[in-house]
């Protein structure tokens, strides 16, 4: 079964900085989904940002880009000019390209955005 | 834009009895799904469901759970029996389908249920 690591539980980053989130996986397959999540504090989770396996551009969605190293199985998730609004419980997620469509996800890491 | 919701937020129950989580999925979308999170682990998979059937299930999704679109609305998970190791904070999610990739789950805010 696929699996997803994050290994920062917490994170902290000042206001209008960078911060990068950490997040490996391990599968078997060659082609997949790669997913961040966010979920504010009492709030659902939303999608962030996301990537395909075969793309090696890595993806951007304003402040948020991603670092995806496929051979490194490494999905990093990268928060530019950080605004309090970001403060949140991030997750990672990986979906298979095929058969099961439900998303393996890693434990969060939870960011702090200190004014 | 539309949300998928779901009731109560939080429900306590006594380990033994019967509860039942509700959500209602965006309105055209067409698969469902349950996860849960218990408290400081990952949010795992329990159960999909596509055309009034479930379509994957976990290891987790034993016969003490069962899923229902009871009136083309509401989507529901039911606990026959609930544990203490029950208690967890559950997540709806939905999806419209979509034969490319690019199918976001949508997911709801969460019930938070607690067994004592």
């Amino acid at each position: 079964a696929q699996t997803v690591t994050q290994s920062q539980p917490e994170m902290s980053v000042q206001e209008a900085e960078t911060v990068t989130l950490s997040c490996t996986y391990d599968t078997s397959e060659s082609d997949y989904y790669l997913f961040w999540y966010k979920q504010p504090p009492s709030r659902q989770m939303i999608l962030v940002i996301r990537q395909e396996a075969y793309k090696q551009q890595n993806a951007t969605e304003n402040r948020f880009s991603v670092n995806f190293q496929k051979a490194a199985k490494s999905f990093s998730l990268k928060i530019s000019d950080s605004q309090l609004g970001d403060a949140a419980m991030y997750f990672c997620a990986y979906r298979s390209i095929s058969g099961a469509n439900n998303l393996f996800f890693g434990t969060g890491t939870r960011l702090t955005v200190i004014p | 834009e539309p949300e998928v919701t779901q009731t109560p937020s939080h429900q306590v129950t006594q380990m033994g009895q019967e509860v039942i989580l509700r959500c209602v999925p965006i309105s055209n979308h067409l698969y469902f799904y349950w996860y849960r999170q218990i408290l400081g682990q990952k949010v795992e998979f329990l159960v999909s469901f596509y055309n009034n059937e479930i379509s994957e299930k976990s290891e987790i999704f034993d016969d003490q759970f069962s899923v229902e679109r009871p009136d083309g609305s509401n989507f529901t998970l039911k606990i026959r029996s609930t544990k203490l190791e029950d208690s967890a904070m559950y997540f709806c999610a939905s999806r419209r389908f979509s034969a490319g990739w690019a199918d976001t789950q949508y997911f709801g805010p969460g019930t938070r249920l607690t067994v004592l």
